[in-house]
C-alpha cells in the first residue's frame, strides 16, 4: 500500500506570492490533516478535513486555506506568502471512525521556502 | 486547550545503554491519546508507540515503553538497547478522542553514540 504523497517536495517563493500544496492520503483515508513545522513554533496544526468538508481548523490567519476532493485528495494553499510561511509542511492521513486507532500516517513534507 | 512539554530539548545515549525521555501535558480531557512519534533526518514523521488514556497499562512495543503516569499528566518513553537508527527528533503528542488534531510537544533530540 502506497504511503501518503506530498507534492512538491521543495520550492521556493517570494514574498507577495501564492502557493498550492498537494497531498495524496493512504488509499482508503478519508481523512487528511495539515500541520507547519518550523523551527520557531514547533509543529502546529492547521487544519483537517473529511469527505470533503473541514472538520477541525488551528489558529491560523486566512491566508492558509485548504480543500479536499471527492478521492479524498487534499490541496492547501497559502496566500500573499510572507517570510514567516517559510516551513515544512506535513500532511497526514487516517482511516474513518470505526477503523481509527489513533495513528496518523504522515507524509514526507513540502519544504517551503519564501524569500 | 491542550499543552504538551518536553523539558529536554537533546538527549545523548551510548549504543546498546536505556535512555528515558519526559514528557508532561495539561488537558481536562478524559477520553485522549497519547503518542511518541519520531522523526529522522528524512523528515517523515514515524509513529513509535501509542497509549489511550482509559487503558490503565503501559504500552510497549519492541525495545520501545512508556510510564503513563494520568494522575501526575506525564508520559516518559523509555528506549532500551538504544541503536543508531534511533538517532532523530522525538515528539510527545496529544489527541483528544478522536478528533485528528494533534498536539505536538517541542521535541527532544536523540543522539545514539557509538
Amino acid at each position: 500500500k502506497a504511503g501518503v504523497t506530498q507534492t512538491p517536495r521543495y520550492l521556493i517563493k517570494t514574498r507577495g506570492q501564492q502557493v498550492t500544496l498537494s497531498c495524496s492520503p493512504i488509499s482508503g483515508h478519508r481523512s487528511v490533516s495539515w500541520y507547519q513545522q518550523t523551527p520557531g513554533q514547533g509543529l502546529q496544526f492547521l487544519f483537517e478535513y473529511f469527505s470533503e468538508t473541514q472538520r477541525n481548523k488551528g489558529n491560523f490567519p486566512g491566508r492558509f486555506s485548504g480543500r479536499q476532493f471527492s478521492n479524498s485528495r487534499s490541496e492547501m494553499n497559502v496566500s500573499t506568502l510572507e517570510l514567516g510561511d517559510s516551513a515544512l509542511y506535513l500532511c497526514a492521513s487516517s482511516p474513518d471512525r470505526g477503523l481509527f486507532t489513533g495513528e496518523l500516517f504522515f507524509g514526507e513534507g513540502s519544504r517551503l521556502t519564501v524569500l | 486547550a491542550q499543552t504538551v512539554t518536553q523539558s529536554q530539548p537533546e538527549m545523548s545515549v551510548q549504543e546498546a545503554e536505556t535512555v528515558t525521555l519526559s514528557c508532561t501535558y495539561d488537558t481536562s480531557e478524559n477520553n485522549y491519546y497519547l503518542f511518541w512519534y519520531k522523526q529522522p533526518p528524512s523528515r517523515q514523521m514515524i509513529l513509535v508507540i501509542r497509549q489511550e488514556a482509559y487503558k490503565q497499562q503501559n504500552a510497549t512495543e519492541n525495545r520501545f515503553s512508556v510510564n503513563f503516569q494520568k494522575a501526575a499528566k506525564s508520559f516518559s518513553l523509555k528506549i532500551s538497547d538504544s541503536q543508531l537508527g534511533d538517532t532523530a527528533m522525538y515528539f510527545c503528542a496529544f489527541m483528544r478522542g478522536s478528533a485528528r488534531q494533534l498536539t505536538f510537544g517541542s521535541g527532544t533530540q536523540l543522539t545514539v553514540l557509538p
